[in-house]
C-alpha cells in the first residue's frame, strides 16, 4: 500500500515550456487535490476532484489544468509555464468529504 | 468562501514547556478540523482531527480543543521535545460534495534545549 505518490520529484523548466505532474493513489479515495506551497503562504488549493471525470477549481487555478480519468490518479498541468509557478506542488486524496486527508511527497518545481 | 486564521506564525519553547496553537475559522457550518505536522522538505502529515461534535480529543501529548461558538479552536503540545520542532498548520471544512480543506498560514514551532 503506497499510500498517495507524486511523479516527478524534483523538475527544473524554462518558461514557456509545458508539463505534466502525476498524482497516483492506491486507496480508492474519492477525492483529490493538489496544492501549491510558497514561502509564508501555506497551502493553497489549485483544483480538486470529487470522483472519476470530475474537476472544480480551487483557490489559484490559473495557469493550471487538471484531468482525472481514472479514479486513482490526478494529473495537473501546466501548458505554458511561468516563473511565478516556481513552487512545491503537493497531492492530498480521501475516501469521503468528512475522512481524514493524506499528502504526497511532493513535487519542486523550478521554472527558470 | 471559507477563511482560517493562524496564530502565532512562529513559536519558540524550552524542552519540556507546552505549546498552544491558535486557529479561527470563519464559516459556521465547517465541521472538521484537523492538523497537520511539516518538517523541513517533507509532507504535511495530520496528526490529530476533531468534528464539530466533540469539544476536545487528545492523543497523548496532544489535544486539540473546539469552541464552536467562538469558532476557533487550538492544538495542545505538553513536555515539548525537539522532534516537535516542525511547522503546525490547521485547517477547516464542511462535509459535502464540493469539500475541501482551508489551510492557515502555519505556525514554525521551535522546541529548544
Amino acid at each position: 500500500n503506497a499510500g498517495v505518490t507524486q511523479t516527478p520529484k524534483f523538475r527544473v523548466l524554462k518558461t514557456g515550456q509545458s508539463m505534466t505532474l502525476l498524482c497516483a493513489q492506491d486507496m480508492n479515495h474519492e477525492y483529490m487535490y493538489w496544492y501549491r506551497q510558497d514561502p509564508g503562504m501555506g497551502l493553497r488549493l489549485i483544483h480538486y476532484s470529487v470522483g472519476e471525470g470530475t474537476t472544480a477549481k480551487g483557490e489559484v487555478p490559473d495557469g493550471y489544468n487538471v484531468s482525472r480519468l481514472k479514479k486513482q490518479n490526478f494529473l495537473l498541468g501546466l501548458e505554458s509555464a511561468a516563473p511565478s509557478q516556481t513552487s512545491v506542488y503537493f497531492c492530498a486524496s480521501r475516501w469521503t468529504s468528512a475522512g481524514s486527508q493524506y499528502f504526497g511527497p511532493g513535487t519542486r518545481l523550478l521554472v527558470l | 468562501g471559507e477563511n482560517v486564521e493562524q496564530h502565532p506564525s512562529t513559536l519558540s519553547v524550552q524542552e519540556g514547556d507546552s505549546a498552544v496553537i491558535k486557529c479561527t475559522y470563519s464559516d459556521s457550518a465547517s465541521n472538521y478540523f484537523p492538523w497537520y505536522k511539516q518538517e523541513l522538505g517533507k509532507r504535511p502529515q495530520l496528526i490529530i482531527d476533531i468534528r464539530s461534535n466533540v469539544g476536545e480529543k487528545k492523543d497523548q501529548r496532544i489535544a486539540v480543543t473546539l469552541n464552536k461558538t467562538a469558532k476557533h479552536f487550538s492544538l495542545h503540545i505538553t513536555e515539548t521535545q525537539p522532534e516537535d520542532s516542525a511547522v503546525y498548520f490547521c485547517a477547516a471544512s464542511r462535509t459535502g460534495t464540493a469539500s475541501k480543506l482551508t489551510f492557515g498560514t502555519g505556525t514554525r514551532l521551535q522546541v529548544t534545549l
